[in-house]
């Protein structure tokens, strides 16, 4: 089945440490995107990539970094110059031929200890 | 630019009643209208869209919304609500006719659902 995976589901950071989120989806949709969600918050906007080998900043953008250098492929990097990266990370993507809605992964969990 | 609230942050209904949460959105074009609910721990699930044609839609687990041009209104329903309901519920819109379509998706804030027993 398709379907987009994000790995893994739970992960722990040390002070300084960069650490790298993986979103892989196999529905062959043009666009992926990466969104934060802390307690009680909605979701806010990372990044996002419409086309392979483009990305553009969203709302919160400082403090993590991306590539998509696979259609298929859209990692995240929480680099230590995020200060408070301890949330809850959400991919999804979407097809722009389809105009259907967002199909989202399970989420990563990322604490700092 | 376009913009979705969400009436209510937090929503209680006993089981058995009846599930109401509210959306109004704001969009210079006609929109592509959808509902997600996301469990704890959770990715966002679809529950429901509206893109043309009939403005009642039916989506899974029992939910409908209704497209109400003339309010600006997406509003989401369940005749009868039941314990696993409670839940994160999200409306979002997107402007269907921007060249940059997936940009264009707006989520509101959320409602969380409790059911009571």
């Amino acid at each position: 089945d398709g379907g987009i995976t994000q790995s893994p589901k739970y992960l722990f950071r040390k002070e300084g440490q960069n650490v790298t989120l993986s979103c892989e989806q196999n529905l062959n949709h043009d666009a992926m995107y990466w969104y934060r969600q802390d307690p009680g918050q909605g979701l806010r906007l990372i990044y996002y990539s419409q086309i392979v080998n483009d990305f553009q900043k969203g709302d919160i953008a400082e403090g993590y970094s991306v590539s998509r250098e696979k259609k298929e492929s859209f990692p995240l990097t929480v680099t230590s110059a995020q200060k408070n990266p301890t949330a809850f990370y959400l991919c999804a993507s979407t097809s722009y031929r389809d105009r259907v809605g967002y199909t989202f992964g399970s989420g990563t969990r990322l604490t700092v200890v | 630019a376009q913009s979705v609230t969400q009436l209510g942050s937090h929503v209680s209904v006993s089981e058995g009643a009846l599930v109401l949460l509210r959306c109004n959105y704001s969009s210079s074009v006609p929109p592509y209208l959808f509902w997600y609910v996301q469990y704890p721990n959770q990715g966002l699930q679809l529950l429901l869209k509206y893109t043309t044609g009939a403005t009642l839609v039916k989506g899974i687990n029992g939910f409908e919304a209704e497209f109400k041009k003339s309010e600006t209104s997406f509003h989401l329903t369940k005749p009868s609500a039941h314990m696993s309901d409670a839940a994160e519920y999200f409306c979002a819109v997107s402007d269907q006719h921007g060249d940059n379509y997936g940009q264009n998706f707006v989520f509101g804030p959320g409602t969380r659902l409790s059911v009571l027993p």
